[in-house]
């Protein structure tokens, strides 16, 4: 099982560029994560899903958006990209809402 | 809302030395307890997680942690740490029933000297 694909691993972005962080898992968990992890501060939740084509928004969602309408994918978009979103970006997945989550390698993200 | 608090920033040690990171949450409900730890340039790994019963358990690479209910503690232990347990590591807690999230602590670098 290849669990969470994140790609790309690396991409530099020119701020006011929009691009779509790309995330699979083929283990037909429900719920799904998006995370960004910047230094010393820990992750903070992006969006989340508990299934396809339901979508809610977590703690600092300003500036992205998602969509879910498969139970595999769960893409994360930039809009117009801002140095304040050059991060570690993690998707996640669980199988039930109590479980622990299984992660993907994540992508960094630079916005100069 | 549920937070969780990791005090310790960056702790250094020796190999055999013996661990013990903290972590306290504030909730006062029901809750799960996880420690991920994430390895230079690797995604989080869960190492072990508390749901109910006995409130010492034990995870993988010998960690185990306590809950302590009253003190709203989930510290971290290992009798002794070894040169590959140099990583990050993260608390964090989710309220019981709740489809929201996990919410993580800051995180706790360790590094282990040769």
């Amino acid at each position: 099982n290849a669990g969470v694909t994140q790609t790309p691993k690396f991409r530099i972005l020119k701020i006011g560029q929009s691009m779509t962080l790309q995330c699979a898992q083929d283990m037909n968990h429900n719920y799904m994560y998006w995370y960004r992890q910047d230094p010393g501060m820990g992750l903070k939740l992006i969006y989340y899903s508990v299934g396809a084509g339901i979508t809610d928004k977590g703690e600092v969602p300003n500036g992205y958006n998602v969509s879910r309408s498969t139970t595999e994918d769960f893409p994360l978009r930039l809009e117009l990209a801002a140095p304040s979103q050059t991060s570690v970006y993690f998707c996640a997945s669980s199988q039930q809402q109590n479980y622990g989550y299984t992660f993907g390698s994540g992508t960094r993200l630079t916005v100069v | 809302a549920q937070s969780v608090s990791q005090h310790n920033h960056h702790v250094i040690l020796s190999e055999a030395a013996s661990l013990e990171l903290g972590c306290n949450y504030s909730y006062g409900g029901t809750v799960n307890l996880f420690w991920y730890v994430q390895y230079p340039g690797q995604h989080l790994q869960l190492l072990l997680k508390y749901f109910s019963g006995d409130p010492l358990v034990k995870g993988i690479k010998g960690f185990e942690a306590e809950f302590i209910k009253s003190k709203f503690s989930f510290n971290l232990r290992k009798p002794s740490v070894q040169w590959s347990d140099t990583a990050e590591y993260f608390c964090a807690v989710k309220s019981s029933g709740s489809a929201r999230q996990l919410t993580f602590g800051s995180g706790t670098q360790l590094t282990v000297l040769p």
